[in-house]
């Protein structure tokens, strides 16, 4: 089975454009959560999928959206980049939105605001 | 609600055994562990579930404590594909299903 896939895999922005960075699950799997990575605060949730609709979201500011499409694919979006931003984006998928799942992470979208 | 591991660092010689700890201060529906190489994605190892179920993927034991919401991860004779940074998840009946908070990693390096 194909794991999680994010792309790209790199991308340079400057401050103040947006952008969207896209994950597929695993073949099967409805969930789609997303975290940041820095060095700094270390992983943190952002926001879940489920059929199309968010489940639940972190403490971040409403310029990261995102939304899911009917094949459970997931994008994200980060309106207006902040130096701030740059960081490692993960997604992870899993097979329900219950307690008790097993989460699986793609390679992740590094990110880097100028 | 960020659960807190330690030891935050760990040196090993093949072969020895660690157990590197983590802890919330809330309650916990279940407490996931990932391995994360430099420059890689963090790979599941085990979730370990109230009331004392297990699922995990690799020869590395671990034990959730419910009451003092605390768990351990336990590396027996260590191997250097050990050497990573090891995170924990926890999941919060507070903060909705399938949302983990994660702490700030134990670093393991295993040396020949």
């Amino acid at each position: 089975k194909a794991g999680v896939t994010q792309t790209p895999r790199y991308l340079i922005k400057t401050r103040g454009q947006q952008v969207t960075l896209s994950c597929s699950p695993i073949s099967g799997h409805r969930s789609v959560s997303w975290y940041q990575q820095t060095p700094g605060q270390g992983l943190q949730f952002l926001f879940e999928y489920f059929s199309e609709t968010q489940r639940n979201k972190g403490n971040f500011p409403g310029r990261f959206s995102g939304r899911q499409f009917s094949n459970s694919r997931s994008e994200m979006n980060v309106s207006t980049l902040e130096l701030g931003d740059s960081a490692l984006y993960l997604c992870a998928s899993s097979l329900r939105t219950d307690s008790y799942n097993e989460q699986f992470f793609g390679p992740g979208t590094r990110l880097t605001v100028l | 609600q960020q659960p807190v591991q330690s030891p935050q660092a760990v040196i090993l010689r093949e072969g020895e055994d660690a157990v590197i700890n983590c802890s919330s201060s809330k309650a916990l529906y279940s407490v996931h562990w990932y391995r994360q190489k430099h420059g890689e994605a963090p790979v599941f190892l085990m979730i370990l579930l109230k009331g004392g179920e297990q699922k995990g993927h690799e020869k590395i034991s671990a034990s959730f404590n419910e009451k003092k919401q605390q768990s351990s991860l336990y590396l027996t004779a260590s191997q250097l594909s050990y050497s990573g940074t090891y995170f924990c998840g926890t999941e919060n009946p507070c903060f909705g299903n399938n949302r983990l908070a994660f702490g700030k990693g134990n670093q393991v390096v295993v040396i020949p």
